[in-house]
């Protein structure tokens, strides 16, 4: 079945280490974003990628980085530089980027400090 | 941004029926999203408007949108206790020739027997 698949789906993270989050789709889709999800809260954009070897910065990029070198996988690293990074991360995909292209999103990974 | 803005919890009996309610921002938005979220999960889309329709109903959903006011509500028919979750609406925005969604903070719904 096609869909957008996230792991882990809990990952813990020492003091000053880096983490990668893994975010693949096979719907064949050009569009992919990256949410942050805090309790009480709604998403907030982080990076989001309109087509492969471009990407651009949400809301709320400090302290992450990304990549799209290929069109299935849109890797998210949380740097030692994000303070509070303890969050729900939730990761998006849509046909394009223009008119109607609803956002279908993966299960998730949640995201602890240790 | 502006925030897009959700009543934070609504509860309702089974079987009655459901409405969440939302007010968005940019009068220019060309589309407007409600998704399902349950716990622990990722976001399901339930349905969608164009900003030209007035309702959209989709089986026991439907969506009333209010131009003028830049109100936008999802009536759930038969509210069962399934449909207990987060719902979240979002409106698409231009930024810089892209177009994002913005999200309000959720509807909680809880659904008692």
């Amino acid at each position: 079945d096609g869909g957008i698949t996230q792991s882990p789906k809990y990952l813990f993270r020492k003091e000053g280490q880096n983490v990668t989050l893994s975010c693949e789709q096979n719907l064949n889709h050009d569009a992919m974003y990256w949410y942050r999800q805090d309790p009480g809260q709604g998403l907030r954009l982080i990076y989001y990628s309109q087509i492969v070897n471009d990407f651009q910065k949400g809301d709320i990029a400090e302290g992450y980085s990304v990549s799209r070198e290929k069109k299935e996988s849109f890797p998210l690293t949380v740097t030692s530089a994000q303070k509070n990074p303890t969050a729900f991360y939730l990761c998006a995909s849509s046909l394009g980027a223009g008119n109607n292209q609803p956002q279908h999103f993966g299960d998730g990974t949640r995201l602890s400090i240790l | 941004g502006e925030d897009v803005e959700q009543s934070l919890f609504l509860s309702v009996r089974e079987g009655d029926s459901s409405v969440i309610n939302c007010t968005y921002t940019d009068s220019s938005s060309t589309y407007l999203y409600w998704y399902k979220q349950e716990p622990g999960a990722g976001l399901q889309l339930l349905t969608y408007i164009f900003s030209n329709m007035d309702m959209k109903q989709d089986q026991r959903l439907t969506v009333l949108l209010n131009k003028k006011d830049k109100h936008l509500s999802l009536r759930i028919a038969d509210t069962q206790t399934g449909d207990s979750a987060i719902y979240f609406c979002a409106e698409r925005r231009r930024n810089s020739g892209y177009s994002t969604l913005t999200f309000g903070k959720g509807t909680m719904l809880l659904v008692s027997p």
